[in-house]
C-alpha cells in the first residue's frame, strides 16, 4: 500500500526553528508538495520539490532525499500565524497525489 | 486576482434532501478536482477533470455525482446526503495533471463546510 508518514502533532516557541518531517512509501515518485492549511480553512501551496535537495522560500524550506523517501519542511523564526497543519503529499506514478494527515504546528509565545 | 472560488462557504442540509456545491476559476486550468476532507484528516480525492474527461476515484460512493459544463465551472452534487457525509468539501486546480515542473501544483478554493442535520 501507499502511505505518507508525518507527527499528528509538534510544540515550538515563536523565533525559534522548527523541522517537520516527512517518510513516504509510494508506488513511483513525481514529486513531493507542502500545503498549509489553518483550521477550519483550505490548503494553500507551499513547497515543491522533484529533485534531491533543499528548496528555500523565505523563513520556509523544504528537503527531499528521493533515495531514503524522506522530506522535510524547516520554519525560521517562528511567528504565531505560522501555527496551522502542515500536509505532506507526493504524487505516485500514476499521477495519484497521495496525501499525509498533517502535523499540527502548536506555537507558543 | 486569479482565484479558485466556491460558494457557498456554509451549506446546511437536511438528511436525505440532495444538495449541490460549486466551484469556479479564474485560472484557466485544465484539471479541476473534488475533495472531502474530515476534522484532522487527509484530503480525499472523489472526482477530478482533465478538461473534460471525468475522472472518478474506485471508492467514491455512488451518492456522489460530479459536473463540469466548461472550463470554469464544476459541481459536486450529493444526492441522498447521510450524516457521514458532513464535511468540508474542497475544490482545487491545476494547469495540467501529468506534466512535471510544477504544473501539476494543485490550488484550492477556501472550501464549503457541509452540515447534514
Amino acid at each position: 500500500g501507499q502511505n505518507i508518514d508525518q507527527p499528528t502533532e509538534m510544540t515550538a516557541t515563536e523565533g525559534a526553528i522548527v523541522q517537520i518531517n516527512c517518510t513516504y512509501q509510494t508506488s513511483g515518485f513525481n514529486g513531493l508538495f507542502w500545503y498549509q492549511q489553518h483550521a477550519g480553512e483550505a490548503p494553500t501551496f507551499l513547497s515543491y520539490n522533484v529533485l534531491d535537495g533543499l528548496e528555500e522560500k523565505g523563513r520556509f524550506s523544504s528537503f527531499l532525499s528521493r533515495s531514503k523517501g524522506y522530506s522535510y519542511l524547516l520554519l525560521k523564526e517562528l511567528q504565531m500565524k505560522d501555527s496551522a497543519s502542515y500536509l505532506c503529499a507526493v504524487r505516485d506514478s500514476n499521477y495519484q497525489l497521495i496525501w499525509g494527515a498533517g502535523t499540527k504546528l502548536i506555537i507558543k509565545p | 486576482d486569479a482565484m479558485v472560488i466556491q460558494n457557498p462557504r456554509y451549506q446546511v442540509t437536511q438528511f436525505g434532501k440532495p444538495v449541490t456545491l460549486s466551484c469556479s476559476q479564474t485560472l484557466n486550468h485544465n484539471v479541476m478536482y473534488w475533495y472531502q476532507q474530515k476534522s484532522s484528516q487527509a484530503p480525499k480525492l472523489l472526482f477530478h477533470y482533465y478538461d473534460k474527461d471525468f475522472n472518478n476515484e474506485a471508492d467514491t460512493p455512488d451518492n456522489f455525482q460530479s459536473r463540469r459544463p466548461n472550463t470554469s465551472f464544476c459541481f459536486l452534487d450529493i444526492r441522498s446526503p447521510g450524516l457521514g457525509d458532513a464535511a468540508m468539501y474542497l475544490c482545487a486546480t491545476s494547469r495540467d495533471g501529468i506534466a512535471g515542473g510544477g504544473q501539476e501544483t494543485q490550488y484550492f478554493g477556501p472550501g464549503t463546510r457541509l452540515l447534514v442535520l
